[in-house]
């Protein structure tokens, strides 16, 4: 069990451009989450995954937003047109199918939107 | 909806004191609940959980106790360590809602020797 890693790990960026982030979830983990944390908040939920299809989407995955988890593994988290509202800390968490309620998170991408 | 309430920090206190923090929550069915702790430079990891009403959690020394009348989730610890300093966030998980998190906004922990 290697836990959930991201990648990369920081990321700085120009206003107006692209920017992808990875997630590989614990292995056969079934559910994967993301979640943003701006300084001095808790994280809030952007979205989440049972396998491949993804169930849910917050109101705060603007349209710039997309993710995507193509064959039930890995997934990807893309931002366009960045904006400086967009820096934060991104999370990724993975629960497995007989304990859901559980979510083990990993790292972390800090964004920082110049 | 579903939401948290979390004892507002900075909180500091000296080795071995005593640690509350405060957490509430508001739902719209029957949630888990969590503790989850962040040290500095690392991400968040799970420090203790309960499923049901009456139930505690329990982890290095840490408690909280699921309490369904007063929709509460404290946690404890008798005695702290300069080690116990980190910002820790208290949480719901509701099934009616993907299991999705709810987050308090943390409270910050400083043990000084």
């Amino acid at each position: 069990d290697t836990g959930v890693s991201q990648n990369p790990r920081h990321k700085i960026t120009k206003r107006g451009q692209n920017v992808t982030f990875r997630c590989d979830p614990i292995s056969e983990h079934n559910r994967l989450y993301w979640y943003r944390q701006t300084l001095g908040q808790g994280p809030e939920f952007l979205t989440y995954f049972q396998n491949e299809a993804q169930l849910e989407k917050s109101r705060l995955l603007s349209d710039r937003f997309s993710a995507e988890r193509p064959k039930g593994s890995f997934s990807t988290l893309e931002i366009q047109r960045t904006e400086q509202g967009d820096s934060a800390m991104y999370l990724c968490a993975s629960s497995s199918q007989l304990a859901r309620e559980t979510q083990y998170f990993g790292p972390g991408t800090r964004l920082l939107v110049l | 909806g579903n939401s948290v309430t979390q004892m507002e920090g900075p909180v500091t206190l000296s080795e071995e004191a005593f640690l509350t923090i405060n957490c509430t929550y508001t739902a719209t069915g029957y949630p888990s609940l969590f503790w989850y702790v962040q040290y500095p430079g690392e991400g968040l990891q799970l420090l203790l959980k309960a499923t049901k009403a009456d139930d505690k959690g329990s982890n290095k020394g840490f408690e909280a106790t699921y309490r369904k009348e007063t929709t509460s989730f404290h946690l404890e610890k008798g005695s702290v360590q300069v080690s116990d300093s980190a910002v820790y966030f208290c949480a719901l998980s509701d099934r009616d809602t993907g299991n999705q998190f709810y987050f308090g906004t943390g409270t910050s922990l400083t043990v000084i020797p």
